[in-house]
């Protein structure tokens, strides 16, 4: 199975700032890479696919790079909203591995 | 509007079988190209894919659960039915069905989650 690992695993930011979460694939996947946001008690929500693909309806100051092995999502101005857990999903090979999730908190 | 929603018993006692439902609306599992999948998460980990089934009746389940696992579907009912054989405290989990969207294995639409416990 490919492997998925997020770092941090917890981020603390305010309001405004830029945040970048960082998600390393065991394997190369291409881009076959997508992020989720979830918030307590919630189901995830898709943010990006295909690496850097936004979903319709998603605000732009999210946005998603990297191919091969290393990706990032980055909120370029964090919003109240934004505060949950974010994963990301390898979908290059069938069994989809999620990441283990990286928690952004209030600071 | 797409709509799924997952039910089925909040706690089930070891070594039986548990039994969920996914109702969904929005969209026909009898439509080429749709796909429906039912993943977990434990209470504080990660996400896990558990199976599939599409709109051509071909089934897929993941690789370590696959003798514990059936996915079944009833287009006239608009379900998915998620059986787990032989259930263990490590299967604790809250369970999601998921809509696969167009663009590949990842998913689109998402139902509420219904946690279960298995527990004596």
């Amino acid at each position: 199975d490919i492997q998925m690992t997020q770092s941090p695993s917890t981020l603390s930011a305010s309001v405004g700032d830029r945040v970048t979460i960082t998600c390393r694939a065991s394997q190369s996947i291409s881009s076959w890479l997508a992020w989720y946001q979830q918030k307590p008690g919630k189901a995830p929500k898709l943010l990006i696919y295909k690496a850097s693909s936004l979903e319709s309806g998603v605000p732009s100051r999210f946005s998603g790079s990297g191919s091969g092995t290393e990706f990032t999502l980055t909120i370029s101005s964090l919003q109240p909203d934004d505060f949950a857990t974010y994963y990301c999903q390898q979908y290059h090979s069938f069994s989809g591995t999620f990441g283990q999730g990286t928690k952004v908190e209030i600071k | 509007q797409v709509t799924l929603k997952e039910s089925g018993p909040a706690l089930v006692k070891p070594t039986q079988t548990l039994t969920l439902t996914c109702t969904f609306s929005g969209f026909s599992l009898s439509t080429s190209g749709m796909r429906v999948s039912w993943i977990r998460q434990p209470p504080g980990k990660a996400l896990e894919w558990l199976a599939r089934i599409d709109w051509d009746d071909d089934k897929f389940y993941r690789t370590s659960l696959k003798t514990r696992l059936t996915i079944s579907k009833d287009t006239s009912k608009n379900q998915v039915v998620l059986t787990m054989t032989n259930v263990d405290p490590v299967d604790t989990a809250t369970y999601y069905c998921a809509r696969e969207a167009v663009a590949g294995r990842i998913f689109d639409y998402w139902g509420q989650g219904t946690l279960v416990t298995v527990s004596s």
